[in-house]
């Protein structure tokens, strides 16, 4: 089965510029992440979606990130506007609760964005 | 919160063992998960423990003793291709089962 789809790989961008990163998540997986992994870090969640309702978003910037997951399938995370200590990669992973066989609701990862702020 | 711990760095030669071991301290635990992240790529799950105890997966095994807070990966007959970094993470208790990794410890492996 395909993976999980991100775009782009690669973002530039000027500090108080606005960028948004997309993704596809794995072909029937209910529940969605947003994380950035920050150079030498291990991967922060910063949002988590449950179909297109929001589970947990603590630990997400709200006054300058934001995300969505209208139809329940695809997702964008925005920011808006971009500071310099957001660069980083940001990826998606998603997980199926619903799967008898994966008890574990193991994370699958997509390739990531990596996004520099000048 | 959570306080996950593991060493930066490692070093091991081909066809030797090595041991990537991580402690938590975590409100609530729903499980531990070893994911695997070549530099620039994705991370790629390895190993999954809920219970103590070892899983063995090929040239991988996870243990994990949940009273003590600790885990390791033991990668055997090591390979070039093994040289990356290796996220500890483990599911809280929570309403949401998030999941929260550790920095990472970075293995080379040398000929």
């Amino acid at each position: 089965e395909a993976g999980v789809a991100q775009s782009p790989r690669y973002k530039i961008i000027e500090k108080r510029q606005s960028v948004a990163f997309w993704c596809n998540p794995i072909s029937g997986h209910a529940t969605l992440y947003w994380y950035q992994q920050i150079l030498g870090q291990g991967p922060k969640l910063l949002i988590q979606f449950q179909n297109n309702g929001v589970v947990d978003d603590s630990q997400l910037p709200k006054d300058r990130f934001s995300a969505e997951r209208l139809k329940g399938v695809d997702s964008t995370l925005k920011i808006q506007p971009a500071k310099l200590e957001d660069s980083a990669v940001y990826l998606c992973a998603s997980s199926s609760k619903w799967k008898r066989k994966d008890s574990t609701d193991t994370q699958y990862f997509g390739p990531g964005t990596r996004l520099t702020v000048l | 919160g959570q306080n996950i711990d593991q060493p930066t760095e490692m070093t091991a030669t081909e066809g030797a063992i090595v041991q990537i071991n991580c402690t938590y301290q975590t409100s609530g635990f729903n499980g531990l998960f070893w994911y695997q992240q070549h530099a620039g790529e994705a991370p790629t799950f390895l190993s999954y423990n809920v219970l103590d105890g070892l899983e063995e997966k090929g040239r991988f095994s996870s243990f994990l003793s949940r009273s003590k807070g600790y885990s390791y990966l033991l990668l055997k007959e090591l390979q070039m291709k093994d040289s990356a970094s290796y996220l500890c993470a483990v599911r809280a208790q929570t309403g949401a089962n998030n999941l929260f990794f550790g920095t990472g410890t970075r293995l080379t492996v040398i000929p």
